[in-house]
């Protein structure tokens, strides 16, 4: 069964940092696999922030987070990072994991999520 | 950046009537759509990928259509636990976006 589990949310001043973590099962955890990090502001839509694939190599970004936001993975320990600093207010949100299919940067699966709270 | 605009906003209809969704693009992604479904507080669900296959385990009664700028998701009989918002996404070029979401009720 696959499985993805978020953890590190939680609330942060303004221009804090956290690193979230996403740990992946049940499937084949390759470098070729596209993992992503979608959000969802409280009371809003889907917003997509970052993917990687790859050697760790390729990676993109949404504007909204380039230059604070970095996405990483370890394909020993199966799980994929979101290191975010210069956290701002409209950062908050609850921030999913996501695993694409086959035909690539289309989400098959998703964590539960993980809920970032940027406030002072 | 793909725009994509989705409509209605809200859809409010009754069991076993068909629900018609639409997601435009703001350019063409070809095929590379897909649809998802998200009930309250629970992740998004995938239904369709590139714009016309079902997703494992998706009831028949969901498909999807349309290529370049125009698609639709229609769910053919409307059952109580379709309630939910619906989003569309495209992969065809980067970033990846999401439409806003239609609001399916349940009259």
């Amino acid at each position: 069964e696959v499985q993805l589990v978020e953890s590190g949310g939680g609330l942060v001043p303004p221009g804090g940092s956290l690193r979230l973590s996403c740990a992946a099962s049940g499937f084949t955890f390759s470098s070729s696999l596209v993992m992503s990090w979608v959000r969802q502001a409280p009371g809003k839509g889907l917003e997509w922030v970052s993917a990687i694939w790859g050697s760790g190599d390729n990676t993109h970004y949404a504007d909204s987070v380039k230059g604070r936001f970095t996405i990483s993975r370890d394909i020993s320990k199966n799980t994929v990072y979101l290191q975010m600093n210069s956290l701002r207010a409209e950062d908050t949100a609850v921030y999913y994991c996501a695993k694409a299919g086959d035909s690539g940067s289309i989400y098959d699966y998703w964590g539960q999520g993980t809920l970032v709270t940027v406030s002072s | 950046e793909v725009v994509l605009t989705q409509s209605p906003a809200t859809l409010s209809l009754s069991p076993g009537e068909r629900a018609t969704l639409s997601c435009r693009a703001s350019q063409s992604v070809d095929s590379q759509l897909a649809w998802y479904q998200q009930k309250p507080g629970q992740a998004p669900r995938l239904l369709i990928y590139d714009a016309s296959n079902r997703a494992t385990g998706i009831p028949a009664r969901f498909s999807g259509s349309g290529s370049g700028t125009d698609f639709t998701l229609t769910i053919s009989s409307l059952e109580p636990e379709d309630i939910a918002v619906y989003y569309c996404q495209q992969r065809r070029s980067w970033p990846v976006t999401f439409g806003q979401g239609t609001r399916l009720e349940i009259k």
